[in-house]
């Protein structure tokens, strides 16, 4: 039982097009993330969310969109892909731990996308 | 603005040694301080979490410790077994920004 999955786990696509990468958490999480890992290998988060309140890295163009149809699950859209987009992207949860922190983060296993 | 740090960027050294990853953060006002491995071509699993009231914690051969005030994390690993060789993070938490980490030490055991 994979505790966060995400797919695809490889996506190969040109640039200008749309893409979307699902995740999917069974662990009762309340809140949930995207994060970016580069060339360097260097982590940034992307997104957090919960049924609260999405917070949004100022770095991160608007062709990226999170949509969470549900607790579970939070979908990471991108529009007009550019090359500089090439990256994994992983998504990770936790449950709030209260007063604005956090618990233990979970992460999938990470989605490559090449931008040709 | 967190930033996180970590030293070395990479560490070789022969299976059986004791080591110790070092992680520094310039803004104290942490929520918690995670370690994470990474294997190659997979993703993060978290190691130990340390509160930010807390001063250490131990998972088997591994002993992270905290100093919020001098703004360092050290993780410690104790007979050191081909099977650790791997990237080790340090991630803090602080507030909007989520957790916001370190660049990684690329650890390698030496059979």
């Amino acid at each position: 039982d994979t505790a966060v999955s995400q797919t695809p786990k490889y996506l190969v696509t040109q640039m200008g097009n749309d893409k979307s990468i699902k995740c999917e958490q069974n662990l009762g999480h309340d809140t949930m993330y995207w994060y970016k890992q580069d060339s360097k290998k260097f982590l940034k988060i992307m997104f957090s969310y919960n049924n609260k309140e999405l917070i949004i890295n100022e770095t991160v163009p608007n062709r990226f969109s999170p949509k969470s149809p549900d607790k579970a699950h939070l979908n990471l859209h991108i529009n007009s892909l550019e090359l500089g987009d090439s990256a994994v992207y992983f998504c990770a949860s936790s449950q709030d731990a209260g007063g604005g922190a956090s618990g233990e983060l979970f992460f999938g296993e990470g989605s490559r996308l090449t931008v040709l | 603005k967190q930033e996180v740090t970590q030293i070395p960027a990479a560490l070789s050294v022969p299976e059986g040694e004791n080591l110790v990853l070092n992680c520094s953060f310039t803004d104290s006002a942490i929520y918690n301080l995670q370690w994470f491995r990474q294997d190659p071509g997979k993703g993060l699993t978290s190691l130990l979490l340390i509160q930010s009231s807390q001063r250490e914690q131990t998972s088997g051969r591994l002993n992270a410790s905290l100093d919020k005030s001098s703004g360092r994390s050290t993780l410690y690993i104790a007979a050191s077994q081909p099977g650790d060789s791997a990237t080790y993070l340090c991630a803090a938490q602080g507030g909007a920004d989520g957790l916001t980490f370190g660049k990684g030490t690329h650890l390698i055991i030496q059979p």
